[in-house]
């Protein structure tokens, strides 16, 4: 089973800064197979970022990811009000994993 | 705009068994497949397994192996997730989610583009 390894567990920040989400994989996962979603409180997870890079219908352009070998990451430039939640990664090249979550809290 | 709507909360107890629905509207579900992911209380998201209904191809996760059982009704565009055995550690929100973004197409997961409302489920003697 692909372990995915999110860091830090917790980001205090405040708006208008940028956060900077990682996400590791415990083997090669290929780009296409990695994946983020937000979630708020009492609500589903919302899709944001498919293939790792590629923006879901209606995200907004400050939401952006990369991969770097293992590594995927998640930057939110400009944070909004809106995007203080939990981002989770997910792998489904290997059988489907999630990561264990950040939360990106008011600072 | 499609839509999946879940059946609503349950309590059961230990060593039963629960079936949630899970309906798609504005839409068919035949062309992607359809999964079943938890969340237990203050914890994060877990994948059981799912099903591509054009074909009723399931795929589960190992853990949930022989305690899950996930159909789909064509005909009425509703997938099913039973759970057996059930045990305290069941207690969870249960979304069923479905796979939009898949590559090569007939793909039971994927990216999760359309989540249900959630249905808790407690488990409880």
């Amino acid at each position: 089973e692909i372990v995915l390894t999110q860091s830090p567990g917790t980001l205090s920040l405040s708006p208008g800064e940028s956060a900077t989400l990682s996400c590791r994989a415990s083997q090669s996962v290929d780009r296409n197979y990695l994946t983020w979603y937000q979630q708020k409180p009492g609500q589903a997870p919302r899709l944001l970022i498919y293939g790792a890079s590629n923006r879901a219908t209606g995200i907004p352009d400050r939401f952006s990811g990369s991969q770097s070998g293992t590594d995927f990451t998640l930057t939110i430039s400009r944070l909004e009000p809106e995007d203080f939640a939990v981002y989770y990664c997910q792998q489904h090249g290997n059988s489907l994993t999630f990561g264990g979550g950040t939360t990106v809290e008011i600072k | 705009q499609a839509q999946l709507v879940q059946s609503g909360a349950e309590v059961k107890k230990p060593g039963s068994s629960v079936t949630v629905s899970c309906e798609a509207s504005g839409g068919t579900l035949n062309t992607y497949g359809i999964n079943w992911v938890r969340q237990a209380p203050g914890q994060g998201l877990e994948w059981m397994g799912g099903v591509l209904p054009v074909f009723g191809t399931t795929n589960y996760a190992q853990k949930f192996r022989g305690r899950v059982t996930i159909t789909a009704d064509a005909t009425t565009n509703t997938v099913y997730m039973q759970l057996s055995s059930l045990r305290s550690e069941d207690t969870a929100v249960y979304y069923c989610a479905r796979a939009g973004y898949c590559i090569g197409g007939n793909c039971i997961s994927g990216a999760f583009d359309i989540w249900g409302q959630g249905t808790m489920v407690t488990i409880s003697s």
